[in-house]
């Protein structure tokens, strides 16, 4: 069975101080690791997909790597306007279709 | 701009009520997902539908149905409410990797949410 574990489960930072999320998993063969931000009272909303180890994508000030058990996201001089809870999630190669979903981490950046 | 629609924000329902939750999208996406997130458990699939008419249950399909009739329409049905079904409900939809292919490029577009009281 498929496990994603995302450490700590709450982070508060201030305005400026870089830091990283944790996302570990277990899977039967890592068909794609995908990170989604979510906001209060919203949807998920997509931010990155990672295939293989050593793969790296960046968008403004996140910054999210891989490697074969777990992947990070590097916020880098956060802002207020990143807090929100952060969710990671796998595929593995035994499903077609089905993601398994870490618990989140909730990141809150005060000014 | 990808818009996946849930037709409430909030409902409060009484428990044996049937119950529906509808969604619509409008990008032509083969995939339809229906989530719910609790506090402490999590994103958790109830069911999923790779084209119309098509579904597979998720982990925690019991006490639940869906309904596709159309491609950008995906329902989701609660037949007797219970209290445990007090939940956040989330829709969301997916390319599939190939059309008619049971897959998931894994890019989900979510709707905001369908927050269901059960009294």
């Amino acid at each position: 069975e498929d496990q994603v574990t995302q450490s700590p489960e709450a982070l508060r930072l201030q305005e400026g101080e870089s830091s990283s999320l944790n996302c570990s998993y277990t899977v039967s063969g890592l068909r794609g690791l995908f990170w989604y931000r979510q906001d209060p009272g919203k949807g998920p909303e997509f931010l990155f997909t990672l295939y293989s180890a050593g793969e790296e994508k960046e968008k403004e000030r996140l910054k999210a790597t891989l490697t074969k058990k777990e992947s990070f996201l590097h916020i880098t001089a956060p802002k207020p306007e990143d807090s929100a809870t952060y969710l990671c999630a796998v595929q593995s190669g035994g499903s077609n279709y089905k993601l398994t979903f870490g618990k989140g981490t909730l990141l809150t950046v005060n000014p | 701009d990808v818009k996946v629609t849930q037709s409430s924000r909030y409902l409060v329902k009484r428990t044996g009520e049937k119950v529906f939750l509808e969604c619509v999208q409008d990008m032509d996406h083969e995939n339809m997902f229906w989530y719910r997130q609790d506090p402490g458990l999590g994103l958790r699939l109830i069911y999923f539908s790779y084209d119309v008419k098509m579904k597979e249950k998720g982990d925690i399909p019991e006490g639940y149905s869906v309904s596709r009739e159309k491609k950008e329409r995906f329902s989701l049905i609660l037949e007797s409410a219970s209290t445990n079904q007090t939940s956040m409900y989330l829709c969301a939809s997916s390319f599939a990797l190939a059309s008619g292919r049971l897959s998931n490029t894994g890019e989900l577009f979510f709707g905001e949410g369908s927050r269901l009281t059960v009294l």
